[in-house]
């Protein structure tokens, strides 16, 4: 089946600019998240929805970068006022949720940058 | 706070021969501990998980990985190495406590040689 989709798959956009990432989740995967990797590390985890809520957003970096879920499937992340530091590849991923520890199946990115 | 530890940025074995990635982890309560695979340009692919039960865990491509509670770690290995197993891997944990976000660790480049 289709796994998770993300658009667009690079964006270039000049420092001070509003940009919008949008992910397209599984089907019939409750659970969504965001993550930023930087070149060179490891993915850093940016916030979490269950259904339309985030039920953990610990890891935005600030007030800058907001996410939304309006309808508990597509999820865009908003960066407000970018910055040089925003530059990174921005990953979502959708998992089932329940009891179990399942497993987060990751799309492949939205490299960002900011010139 | 949980934290996941990669201590080797490359490690480079011979086609066929058996290959190791280490990762040790910390994480209040009980871990769930995943490896992710990233090839250039692609995203994170799930390669396996240990969620409770038996230490040994096998995964996609031939790999499994061996949980060790004593040690936190949990090594990924594999019995043949092949050519295409190169590429960049990641251990990641989170704990049972309901937070879902996984720690990742830096990631490891294994290099398989013909």
């Amino acid at each position: 089946g289709a796994g998770v989709s993300q658009t667009p798959s690079n964006k270039v956009t000049e420092k001070g600019k509003y940009v919008e990432l949008r992910c397209d989740p599984i089907s019939g995967h409750t659970a969504l998240y965001w993550y930023r990797q930087s070149l060179g590390q490891g993915p850093e985890f940016l916030i979490y929805f269950q259904g339309t809520g985030a039920a953990d957003d610990s890891g935005l970096p600030n007030d800058r970068f907001f996410a939304v879920r309006p309808e508990g499937s597509v999820s865009t992340l908003k960066i407000q006022r970018t910055e040089r530091g925003d530059s990174a590849v921005y990953l979502c991923a959708s998992s089932l949720t329940g009891s179990e520890g399942y497993e987060q199946y990751f799309g492949p990115g939205t490299r960002l940058t900011v010139t | 706070a949980q934290s996941v530890a990669q201590p080797e940025d490359q490690v480079n074995v011979a086609e066929g021969n058996p290959l190791t990635v280490k990762c040790t982890y910390s994480v209040s309560g009980n871990p769930y501990l995943f490896w992710y695979v990233q090839y250039p340009n692609r995203g994170l692919q799930f390669l396996l998980k240990y969620i409770t039960g038996d230490n040994l865990v096998k995964g996609s491509y031939g790999f499994e990985a061996e949980f060790n509670k004593s040690q936190t770690s949990f090594h990924l290995k594999k019995p043949s190495a092949l050519v295409s197993d190169s590429a960049l891997y990641f251990c990641a944990v989170r704990d049972d406590t309901g937070r879902r976000a996984l720690t990742f660790g830096s990631g490891t480049r294994l290099q398989v040689q013909p």
